[in-house]
């Protein structure tokens, strides 16, 4: 069954550093999206990505974080300058198209100390 | 008052017994309503889709569906040792699809069957 991967699975950074988490969805969807979800809270949308651009993003998603698709299958996350706030698991999910349900990657788990 | 709202238990039952996880909502606007189960550090993984008010069944599996209350409930018969996970509701509204599609979670029951 197709699926949503990503890398890495676990990364440590120190504070300040700069993080790119990458994704590869599956290979025939159409729209790409970014979620978070810190220890024991909720799953939180992050920012969605279709045509090469983003299409919608929430306010925790500021000028800290870029996506890009750089080729045509690989879907990326930068994180510039990390913050400890930023340590919390990743998921990209995408979506096909005309389709009602979106599917997760296994996510990567940030730790900035 | 939070969107979503779910009981973050955790929740303990037997194996074998009829589970319920249940979430409320404020926003009228979600109209379609999702759970998902999500293993320890792993990504949600999708059980159930409804739309409409009512039940949808599948397997083990029940979704029931309430607008008028605002109110979603999951119901596992037969648990299974294996369903121990955190469950998640989550919800979006009609006109969000493709490229506006955003989904609002609940913060997820942790459950624990016990053979």
């Amino acid at each position: 069954e197709p699926e949503v991967t990503q890398t890495p699975s676990h990364q440590v950074t120190q504070m300040g550093q700069e993080v790119i988490l990458r994704c590869v969805p599956i290979s025939n969807h159409l729209y790409f999206y970014w979620y978070r979800q810190i220890l024991g809270q909720k799953v939180e949308f992050l920012v969605s990505f279709y045509n090469n651009e983003i299409s919608e993003k929430s306010e925790i998603f500021d000028d800290q974080f870029s996506v890009e698709r750089p080729d045509g299958s690989n879907f990326t996350l930068k994180i510039r300058s990390t913050k400890l706030e930023d340590s919390a698991m990743y998921f990209c999910a995408s979506l096909p198209d005309a389709g009602n349900t979106i599917y997760f990657g296994e996510g990567s788990w940030l730790t900035v100390v | 008052q939070k969107e979503v709202e779910q009981d973050p238990g955790p929740l303990s039952v037997p194996e074998g017994a009829i589970v319920s996880l249940n979430c409320t909502y404020s926003n009228s606007a979600f109209q379609y309503f999702m759970w998902y189960r999500q293993y320890s550090r792993k990504g949600p993984e999708l059980l159930m889709y409804t739309y409409s008010s009512g039940n949808k069944e599948d397997g083990r599996f029940t979704a029931q569906v309430d607008k008028s209350s605002k109110y979603i409930s999951l119901f596992i018969r037969d648990s299974q040792p294996s369903d121990s996970a955190t469950y998640l509701c989550a919800m979006k509204g009609r006109n969000s699809g493709g490229s506006n599609y955003k989904l609002t979670f609940g913060k997820g029951t942790l459950l624990t069957v016990n053979p």
